[in-house]
């Protein structure tokens, strides 16, 4: 079945410590997008990529970087610069080109110690 | 920049009632339109979109939404809602000019059933 997959589940960070936010999707989509999630808000773009080998920032890029060294795969580093991080991550992708449909990964929540 | 407006934050109906969840855009042409739904501690899930033509468009699960350009809205019901619809749903724009694929999120609202 295609889709789109996020680890872990849960992720638990320690203070000054970087953690990286796996998502894979098997859905042929040229571009992937990274949301945060936070209790009572609508979701806010991190970052964004449309093709291979290339990456946009959103709205809340600091503190955050990615990679997109292959179509399937987009991971999140959340870094120590990034000083609130306790929130829920939530990937997308969706067919490059327009009309625009995103679907959404299963979301990992990142808790910190 | 485009924005999404959902007004309430929180809505509790009855099971079996109708349902009306408001949504207001702001952008400079007509958009593109989507209604999303997020059951707790899961990703989101598209009920719904409008891209054009017929302003009144069916989803998944009994859900309709109603594209009103005049009010800048693109409110979503359900003529009887389930306890099963109980979730936060998210309305979002995304531009219509090829010129990307962003999408604009609400804030959300959730809702509660009451059996």
């Amino acid at each position: 079945d295609g889709g789109i997959t996020q680890s872990p589940k849960y992720l638990f960070r320690k203070e000054g410590q970087n953690v990286t936010l796996s998502c894979e999707q098997n859905l042929n989509h040229d571009a992937m997008y990274w949301y945060r999630q936070d209790p009572g808000q609508g979701l806010r773009l991190i970052y964004y990529s449309q093709i291979v080998n290339d990456f946009q920032k959103g709205d809340i890029a600091e503190g955050y970087s990615v990679s997109r060294e292959k179509k399937e795969s987009f991971p999140l580093t959340v870094t120590s610069a990034q000083k609130n991080p306790t929130a829920f991550y939530l990937c997308a992708s969706s067919t490059d080109g327009h009309p625009e449909t995103q679907y959404f990964g299963p979301g990992t929540r990142l808790l910190v110690l | 920049a485009q924005s999404v407006t959902q007004p309430d934050i929180h809505i509790t109906v009855s099971e079996g009632a109708s349902l009306e969840l408001r949504c207001n855009y702001s952008y400079g042409a007509t958009p593109y339109l989507f209604w999303y739904v997020q059951s707790p501690g899961q990703g989101l899930q598209l009920l719904l979109k409008y891209f054009s033509g017929d302003t009144l468009v069916q989803g998944i699960k009994g859900f309709e939404a109603e594209f009103k350009r005049s009010q800048s809205s693109f409110n979503l019901r359900k003529p009887s809602v389930h306890w099963s619809d109980a979730a936060e749903y998210f309305c979002a724009v995304g531009p219509n000019n090829n010129a990307g694929n962003m999408l604009t999120f609400g804030g959300g609202t959730r809702l509660m059933v009451k059996p």
